[in-house]
């Protein structure tokens, strides 16, 4: 069962543009959100994180909202610049056995210059 | 701070075969975990120790699969017998948390993985 869940495997994005990418989650237990960058042959690389508490979270040009209700999370960039260009993985945690991230499946992310 | 350090970066063995991974968290932290990752999905959590207990593993651990922390420093992952299936990148992270109970707004630090391929 995937509990954390990307449907959108890849997006191109115009440089400067907004670039949003989507996140669906199943558990209500989570309560602790964050999104991770990953390149080619490196590891993911933490970017920003939201708890369950706020709906927003804002950090430079990255800003990450949270819909309970909706069990859904978006990532804003903007504007988008070519080093954006990756791999995006949200992630979730919280509640009893569950202090382990659970992943999405990842978006790939392009900027086109 | 150097970071996450996993050795080596590449492994190619035959089927059958036995391997090793090394991982260096970064030194004051406390939790240790192991993450794999397969072409198109994200990472899948393994196994986590805090300093040298291993506190779970993951049901897609099978009993080929082995885990050490001995001193609550370095780990080591252990494959034995590997199988086609087995190739995939492994990753390790680490993180800093207080007190036994459920952390909230842990972050985990992660290193470069190892890419292991069976032929």
């Amino acid at each position: 069962d995937q509990q954390v869940k990307q449907n959108s495997p890849s997006l191109s994005v115009q440089e400067g543009r907004i670039s949003i990418l989507n996140c669906d989650y199943t558990n209500s237990m989570f309560d602790y959100f964050l999104w991770y960058k990953k390149y080619p042959a490196e590891g993911p690389t933490f970017l920003i994180s939201i708890s369950s508490i706020k709906d927003k979270n804002e950090d430079g040009r990255f800003t990450v909202f949270l819909n309970k209700s909706a069990k859904h999370l978006s990532l804003h960039i903007v504007p988008s610049q070519p080093g954006d260009s990756a791999v995006y993985f949200c992630a979730a945690s919280g509640g009893f056995g569950n202090e382990k991230l659970t992943f999405g499946t990842g978006t790939r992310l392009t900027i086109i210059p | 701070d150097t970071g996450v350090s996993q050795n080596p970066r590449h492994k190619i063995t035959k089927r059958g075969q036995n391997v090793t991974f090394r991982c260096d968290p970064i030194s004051e932290h406390n939790r240790l975990y192991w993450y794999r990752q397969t072409l198109g999905q994200g990472p899948e959590f393994l196994t986590y120790f805090q300093n040298e207990a291993q506190l779970e593993k993951s049901r897609l651990l099978s009993d080929r699969f082995s885990a050490e922390r001995p001193k609550g420093s370095f780990s080591t992952l252990e494959i034995q017998r590997t199988e086609q299936g087995d190739s995939a990148m492994y990753l390790c992270a680490s993180s800093f948390v207080t007190g036994q109970g459920n952390p909230t707004n842990e972050k985990l630090f992660f290193g470069s993985g190892t890419q292991l391929s069976v032929l």
